[in-house]
């Protein structure tokens, strides 16, 4: 069974504390793996997808990494707007139904002025 | 311009009533899903349809039935509701079927059994 695990649980960062949020993964046959950010009372927001080991993606503060088992989601220099739930997921390769996404339990950050 | 819309945004009720939940995506895209968030925040497949043909029916009970419409709505028909229903549900949709697809996600309905 496809399993995403997300770590930490929950993580506090100063503003400007650059830091790393993890996301172990076990799939038959990886499709995508997508990064979201989700604040408090809404729904996810995508970020990034990442298809193939070693693509990188940027976007701001953000940049997403993936291995064969692994992606990290770096933030540089993180601000308090920052401060949200970052959830990872992936789809495997094998149908049907592969289109679900399969998500983690998220990673909780803050950030402190 | 919302893109992927859900109503209601709360629903309080009680145990054994029937309830119905709306999403309308204005993105022009082939396929919608359901995912439900439960207390400890883990984020799950229920349904998805393409073109209004249902594809995944994760292990749902009977009492959730999911209907469209159209493409462009998919709504989900709760009966006999239970404490354990108590969730929040999210409707997403994406361009077409293909893995790989982004999908995006509405602002979800905050559902309470009592």
């Amino acid at each position: 069974e496809d399993q995403v695990t997300q770590s930490p649980e929950a993580l506090r960062l100063q503003e400007g504390e650059s830091s790393s949020l993890n996301c172990s993964y076990t799939v038959s046959g990886l499709r995508g793996l997508f990064w979201y950010r989700q604040d408090p009372g809404k729904g996810p927001e995508f970020l990034f997808t990442l298809y193939s080991a070693g693509e990188e993606k940027e976007k701001e503060r953000l940049k997403a990494t993936l291995t064969k088992k692994e992606s990290f989601l770096h933030i540089t220099a993180p601000k308090p707007e920052d401060s949200a739930t970052y959830l990872c997921a992936v789809q495997a390769s094998v149908p049907p139904g592969s289109e679900k996404l399969v998500f983690g339990k998220g990673t909780k950050l803050t950030v402190n002025p | 311009d919302t893109a992927v819309s859900q109503t209601p945004k709360y629903l309080v009720t009680q145990m054994g009533n029937d309830k119905s939940i709306k999403c309308e995506q204005n993105l022009g895209h082939d396929t919608m899903y359901w995912y439900k968030q439960d207390s400890k925040k883990f984020l799950k497949i229920m349904f998805s349809y393409n073109n209004k043909e249902l594809i995944i029916n994760e292990t749902v009970p009977n009492r959730f039935s999911p209907k469209s419409p159209d493409k462009a709505h998919l709504n989900l028909h709760i009966n006999s509701l239970e404490l354990g229903d108590s969730a929040v549900y999210f409707c997403a949709s994406s361009q077409t079927l293909r893995v790989g697809e982004t999908q995006y996600f509405g602002p979800g309905t905050r559902l309470l059994v009592l």
